[in-house]
């Protein structure tokens, strides 16, 4: 089914790890998004990317790097893990234009990370 | 700036009695919003827009939406409730000047009670 994929969905990590939650989608979306999704503050935008080659940040960016070398693909790695990033993250993806305003994002299911 | 509040954390409405989840909005330009629905360990689906056009719009699975430019507000309702409602509402804004960021509200818990 045509979507967004996001892998893994649940991952344990110590404090200092590093790791790469996937995002992926078949839909030929040129835009793409982290978000972060923590208990009453809703989902803050990490990064995002409106094409391939070309990323930027969103609010909370610090301790996360993201590359964007396909259209399908929009990995955001952690580089030494904290546990203030515990959280459920999101991948989300849109096409431009016409396309956000009449559909918005399509979400990925989540990644539930907690960092111990 | 761009910016959506949901003053409700939780709203809680008997199955079959009306429903409302409210939303006020800030942006500068014309407002472009959103009701995205979460069901538990999923993500955000999308459930009604409002680009332009009448002010009441309707949306997915019996949800409408009223939009209020004078109170800036985009408030979610839906006639009858069902317990399957229950869930976890978000409002959004589309960035004006910067079409790919959406704003989100903190979100709002639904429980239908049977």
């Amino acid at each position: 089914n045509a979507g967004v994929t996001q892998t893994p969905k649940f991952q344990v990590l110590k404090t200092g790890q590093s790791m790469t939650l996937q995002c992926a989608q078949d839909m030929n979306h040129e835009y793409m998004s982290w978000y972060r999704q923590d208990p009453g503050m809703g989902l803050r935008l990490i990064h995002y990317s409106v094409g391939a080659g070309i990323t930027d940040q969103g609010e909370v960016p610090n301790g996360y790097n993201v590359s964007r070398s396909t259209t399908e693909d929009f990995p955001l790695r952690l580089l030494s893990a904290a546990p203030s990033q515990t959280s459920v993250y999101f991948c989300a993806s849109s096409s431009p234009g016409q396309g956000s305003l009449n559909y918005g994002y399509t979400f990925g299911s989540g990644t539930r990370l907690t960092v111990v | 700036a761009q910016s959506v509040a949901q003053p409700e954390d939780q709203v809680n409405v008997a199955e079959g009695n009306p429903l409302t989840v409210k939303c006020t909005y800030s942006v500068s330009g014309n407002p472009y919003l959103f009701w995205y629905v979460q069901y538990p360990n999923r993500g955000l689906q999308f459930l009604l827009k409002y680009i332009t056009g009448d002010n009441l719009v309707k949306g997915s699975y019996g949800f409408e939406a009223e939009f209020n430019k004078s109170q800036t507000s985009f408030h979610l309702k839906k006639p009858s409730a069902l317990v399957s409602d229950s869930a976890l509402y978000f409002c959004a804004v589309r960035g004006t000047y910067n079409f790919n960021k959406f704003y989100f509200g903190s979100g709002t818990k639904l429980n239908v009670k049977p």
